[in-house]
């Protein structure tokens, strides 16, 4: 199993662009999510979802859209990057049911100038 | 909605002990812990779920207070390796999700 895996590595962007984050796993979890890492900020919930066809808000969705229409994909996209979306970006993924741990992917490190 | 964690950095010699904790606001249906190293992703450690249960792993182990809606990580004889930051995340019940938010971490140094 390869796990939660990630592209890019790293990204840097210039104001206005877009971009699309990869995310996949090979586990067969339902549960998909992204996260973002500021410093002293810890781990930001940005969208969820529980299955294909379904996704949800977290807790800091403006500024990214996210679509899934597989079970093993669950990519991110940022529609017009600005230099507040610098951040190095989580996805991870994990089974709904009660008691299952989650898996991170390595992240994607992203500067927007 | 983030758990709200204590203290933000603890500094320990080899073999001292330590605890993390973690609170909520809101009712909570599972408590997770991780730790993350510099520059890489994070790792799980324990998951704990509502009914009080304490869970071990090695020498570390976590309680989980659900009246209180707090848990709390212990370390023991802390080890080099224990270096790192460590994040509590905390699950409520919403609907058929549950989504899991973090506390802004704890970063611990063990020092030899």
């Amino acid at each position: 199993n390869a796990g939660v895996t990630q592209t890019p590595k790293f990204q840097v962007l210039k104001t206005g662009q877009s971009m699309t984050l990869q995310c996949a796993q090979d586990m067969n979890h339902e549960y998909m999510s992204w996260y973002r890492q500021d410093p002293g900020m810890g781990l930001r919930l940005i969208h969820y979802s529980v299955g294909a066809g379904i996704t949800d808000q977290g807790e800091v969705p403006n500024g990214y859209n996210v679509s899934r229409s597989t079970t093993e994909d669950f990519p991110l996209r940022l529609l017009s990057a600005a230099p507040s979306q610098t951040s190095v970006y989580f996805c991870a993924s994990r089974l709904l049911r009660t008691g299952n741990e989650q898996f991170f992917g390595p992240g994607t490190r992203l500067t927007v100038l | 909605q983030q758990p709200v964690q204590s203290p933000q950095a603890v500094i320990l010699r080899e073999g001292e002990d330590a605890v993390i904790n973690c609170s909520s606001s809101k009712a909570l249906y599972s408590v997770h812990w991780y730790r993350q190293k510099h520059g890489e992703a994070p790792v799980f450690l324990m998951i704990l779920l509502k009914g009080g249960e304490q869970k071990g792993h090695e020498k570390i182990s976590a309680s989980f207070n659900e009246k209180k809606q707090q848990s709390s990580l212990y370390l023991t004889a802390s080890q080099l390796s224990y270096s790192g930051t460590y994040f509590c995340g905390t699950e409520i019940e919403a609907g058929s999700a549950r989504q899991l938010t973090f506390g802004s971490g704890t970063q611990l140094t063990v020092l030899p």
